[in-house]
């Protein structure tokens, strides 16, 4: 069964440093997104990407965040300057269609980033 | 603005016995809504969808049932067993899937 896979799990960095977090999607999903989820809250949205460009972005998706689509297969959040506020899951999902299509998200397994 | 919540935080359910989790919505215009199941140091699993469209939808040992009149969400598992153990969530969509904040379901021997 294809899968949303996301390297690496567990990330530690320092604060006021840059990481990247990488996600390959399901193959022949159009639609990517990045979710981040704090250690016992909710679920929380970060931004949708289509088309090679961001859709839609929520408040926590400041300058500090960017992401990009490099090649063909993956799909990576950049944090430039990291803060201790930083420090969740992240989680990448992909999908066939928009959320307001009624397309399901499929999501990886996440990487823990912790910021020290 | 949409929001989505759960009525309870934890739930304790015997194993064998029927489990229910609830949710509610605020967004009206909500027209489709996902059930996911997150285990410890995993991301979120789907479970079952329902479009608006329906009233209850069945799959297998899990019934999503949706009233849209009081904006309520609820999911039904039968026969609870300790794999079902996790945290549940549920999600609206809009221009994005909003979350709820989860129930932690404990299946107990």
């Amino acid at each position: 069964e294809p899968e949303v896979t996301q390297t690496p799990s567990h990330q530690v960095t320092q604060m006021g440093q840059e990481v990247i977090l990488r996600c390959v999607p399901i193959s022949n999903h159009l639609y990517f997104y990045w979710y981040r989820q704090i250690l016992g809250q909710k679920v929380e949205f970060l931004v949708s990407f289509y088309n090679n460009e961001i859709s839609e972005k929520s408040e926590i998706f400041d300058d500090q965040f960017s992401v990009e689509r490099p090649d063909g297969s993956n799909f990576t959040l950049k944090i430039r300057s990291t803060k201790l506020e930083d420090s969740a899951m992240y989680f990448c999902a992909s999908s066939d269609g928009t959320s307001m299509a009624g397309e399901k998200l499929f999501f990886g397994s996440g990487t823990q980033l912790s910021v020290l | 603005g949409e929001s989505v919540g759960l009525h309870l935080p934890t739930l304790s359910v015997q194993e064998g016995d029927n489990s229910i989790i609830n949710c509610a919505y605020s967004n009206s215009a909500s027209d489709y809504f996902i059930w996911y199941k997150q285990e410890s140091g995993k991301g979120p699993q789907f479970i079952i969808d329902i479009r608006s469209n329906m009233d209850k939808r069945q799959g297998q040992r899990v019934t999503v049932l949706l009233n849209k009149t009081v904006k309520h969400l609820s999911l039904q598992i039968a026969a609870t067993q300790p794999g079902d153990s996790a945290v549940y969530f549920c999600a609206e969509n809009g221009q994005n899937f909003v979350f709820g904040p989860g129930t932690r379901l404990s299946v107990l021997p």
